[in-house]
């Protein structure tokens, strides 16, 4: 099946510090993968779509230039959290659909997730 | 905004059980997905079914829509005690299919 690979798996960073994170699909192309975040206990939380060769759509409340999104390819999403604060420590998880276009039936596919520790 | 409300949040079971999640939600769908997350983990998909459909296996799983409740449910036969874990269901709403909207979660223990 499909697989969706994040680097790296555990960050810790201090406060102020930018931290970048990769999700890659690795057998497939994605023109489109979601970036979540999980808080402990939590669901998860849709942050933004990402979007191949054009700007990313965020969720109400998610600050663009807080977490920034680059699609720069068909197998590469980033997420970077500039200025991590504590309050940014979480679980961060990127998921790309492999679509089904004939039916509009497509299943998500998710990366293995990211935990962020900001001192 | 979390669409999928599950239900119970927390579930334990012996093994050999079978265990029951529902999951409800608000607007129109395409379809809905469950999913199961281990500890720490990322997810996992574990079945898709569609908003014209009302039952759907696969294996030790079955999950049941009714759109016009907006619920579904999946039903996990024989537990295991590898099935500990957290479960999600995911609603992909209509005509945005690709964008999905998790709800809360059952936290699933099975007791060996």
């Amino acid at each position: 099946g499909a697989v969706v690979s994040q680097h790296p798996s555990w960050v810790i960073c201090k406060s102020g510090t930018s931290v970048k994170i990769e999700c890659r699909s690795l057998d497939f192309q994605a023109t489109t993968m979601f970036w979540y975040r999980q808080f402990p206990k939590q669901s998860l939380m849709l942050m933004a779509t990402s979007n191949e060769g054009s700007k990313a759509t965020y969720e109400q409340g998610v600050e663009k230039d807080k977490f920034l999104i680059n699609h720069a390819s068909l197998t590469l999403s980033t997420l970077t959290v500039t200025s991590a604060h504590p309050e940014d420590s979480s679980f961060y998880i990127c998921s790309a659909p492999l679509d089904r276009t004939v039916s509009r039936q497509e299943t998500q596919y998710f990366g293995p997730g990211t935990r962020l520790l900001v001192l | 905004s979390q669409q999928g409300e599950e239900d119970p949040q927390a579930l334990s079971i012996q093994e050999g059980e079978n265990a029951t999640m529902n999951c409800s939600y608000k607007t129109s769908i395409n379809n809905l997905q469950w999913y199961r997350q281990n500890s720490g983990r990322g997810l996992v998909h574990l079945i898709l079914i569609r908003s014209n459909e009302r039952e759907k296996h696969s294996g030790r799983l079955r999950v049941t829509l009714d759109t016009s409740k907006k619920s579904s449910s999946l039903l996990i036969t024989a537990s295991r005690a590898a099935d500990t874990a957290s479960y999600f269901c995911a609603t992909a709403p209509s005509g945005g299919y690709q964008k999905v909207t998790f709800g809360i979660g059952t936290k699933l223990q099975v007791i060996p």
